[in-house]
């Protein structure tokens, strides 16, 4: 059964930051690895799609990176902004459902 | 078109309400789900059709009743909620299969009083 975990619960960093978010699964098997992002009281916003077969996934200052072996991806935010703050959320498919993390809650300050 | 709308972005109802969300997508998705999410949780899935037929049903209470009348129309018909009901109503279409990626709409504001 796939279970995927994310830590830090929230995250607060200072303006022009690099940082990195974590995700964790358990069945290594996996199709791909999804990250999102959602602003408070919002829909989800697809940012990367990682398919089992790539190791890294590029948008502008985002970076993901999956690790099928070890059971993680990482979402690399490079220079952030205060427009980065937001939740993050990763998430893996497996029974014809997609598999979420709680979600990493980022604030960055200027 | 990548977009997913979804309407109203907010409602109210009394208990006794009937009233239906709407979400429409022109993608050529023939996969469309239902989500709930609750304050700070991850969105938990309700239903999940492809190719307009029901295909998983997450032990969801009847008085959510969830409809597909063609390929871009999802329908979630609400009777009888409780105020634990409450919640954003999220919308997601992909194409069919587990590797696809979800396109989510912007969401429902469910207010049960």
């Amino acid at each position: 059964k796939q279970e995927v975990t994310q830590i830090p619960a929230a995250l607060s960093v200072p303006e022009g930051e690099n940082l990195v978010l974590n995700c964790s699964f358990t069945d290594s098997a996996i199709y791909n690895l999804q990250w999102f992002r959602q602003d408070p009281g919002k829909g989800l916003t697809s940012l990367l799609l990682i398919q089992s077969s790539q190791r890294e996934q590029t948008s502008g200052r985002l970076n993901a990176s999956l690790d099928k072996s070890s059971g993680r991806s990482t979402l690399y935010i490079a220079a952030s902004q205060p427009g980065d703050s937001a939740t993050y959320l990763c998430a893996a498919p497996a029974g014809g459902k997609l598999i979420f993390g709680q979600g990493t809650e980022l604030s960055v300050k200027p | 078109d990548t977009e997913v709308t979804q309407t109203p972005k907010h409602l109210v109802m009394g208990m006794t309400n009937k009233k239906s969300l709407k979400c429409e997508q022109h993608m050529g998705h023939r996969a469309m789900y239902w989500y709930k999410q609750k304050a700070k949780k991850p969105p938990e899935l309700m239903f999940v059709y492809s190719y307009e037929k029901l295909s998983i049903n997450e032990s969801v209470p009847s008085r959510f009743s969830p409809e597909c009348p063609n390929s871009s129309l999802l329908n979630l018909h609400l009777h009888a909620l409780q105020p634990e009901d409450s919640a954003l109503y999220l919308c997601a279409s992909s194409q069919v299969g587990t590797s696809n990626e979800q396109f989510f709409g912007p969401g429902t504001r469910l207010t049960v009083l």
